[in-house]
């Protein structure tokens, strides 16, 4: 299996630009999880879905962040406009019925 | 909320063995990840254990759980200069759907 797979691996983008994060999840697996690493807050959890539905998205910052599933093989976290605060790791994570989450390479966001 | 907490930095020598340690605060645990992560890539998931298992081996990991005291801890056997990265320590409650909480992560850093 290829894995996780998220594309970018890199962005780098001005404030106030949309930027779009984008995450294949392992085949079969119905949960998918996105998270944000920083150094100073650690790694966050934003959303999380369940064959395709959102779940809890309590971790999401504000309403410039948004997500999307529209299929099992693909989802989307988007921020509109960006801002540099937003800068971090984003990773998405997937799994088979709620057990062990397997990580992808993460999409690095630089925003200036 | 529950906390997971772990130490910030470890160096020990090649061939040593080393101990990473974990507690959490979570009475109603489930299951208990070690993830690994080394530069510029994603968290792989290592070993896991059950909530009513209290030590689990493989290869040269070993994870010992004190459920009593929520301890749990990761022991790398002749520890390898490719063991150098930071591992997480994250555990899933019964009331928390399917969501995990990290720890902050542990540098583990190999002398040659």
């Amino acid at each position: 299996d290829a894995g996780v797979i998220q594309s970018p691996r890199h962005e780098v983008t001005e404030m106030g630009q949309e930027v779009t994060l984008r995450c294949k999840p392992i085949s079969g697996h119905d949960y998918l999880f996105w998270y944000r690493q920083t150094m100073m807050r650690g790694l966050e959890l934003l959303i999380y879905f369940n064959n395709n539905v959102p779940i809890d998205d309590s971790g999401m910052p504000e309403d410039r962040f948004s997500a999307k599933m529209p299929n099992a093989s693909f989802s989307t976290l988007k921020i509109q406009p960006s801002e540099p605060r937003d800068s971090a790791v984003y990773f998405c994570a997937s799994s088979y019925q709620g057990r062990e989450q397997y990580f992808g390479p993460g999409t690095r966001l630089t925003v200036t | 909320g529950e906390d997971v907490e772990q130490s910030l930095f470890l160096s020990v020598r090649e061939g040593d063995s080393s101990v990473i340690n974990c507690t959490y605060t979570d009475s109603s645990s489930t299951y208990l990840y070690w993830y690994k992560q080394e530069p510029g890539a994603g968290l792989q998931l290592l070993t896991y254990i059950f909530s009513n298992m209290d030590m689990k081996q493989d290869q040269r990991l070993t994870v010992l759980l004190n459920k009593k005291d929520k301890h749990l801890s990761l022991r790398i056997a002749d520890t390898q200069t490719g063991d150098s990265a930071i591992y997480f320590c994250a555990e899933k409650g019964h009331n928390a759907g399917n969501m995990l909480t990290f720890g902050g992560g542990t540098r583990l850093m190999v002398k040659p």
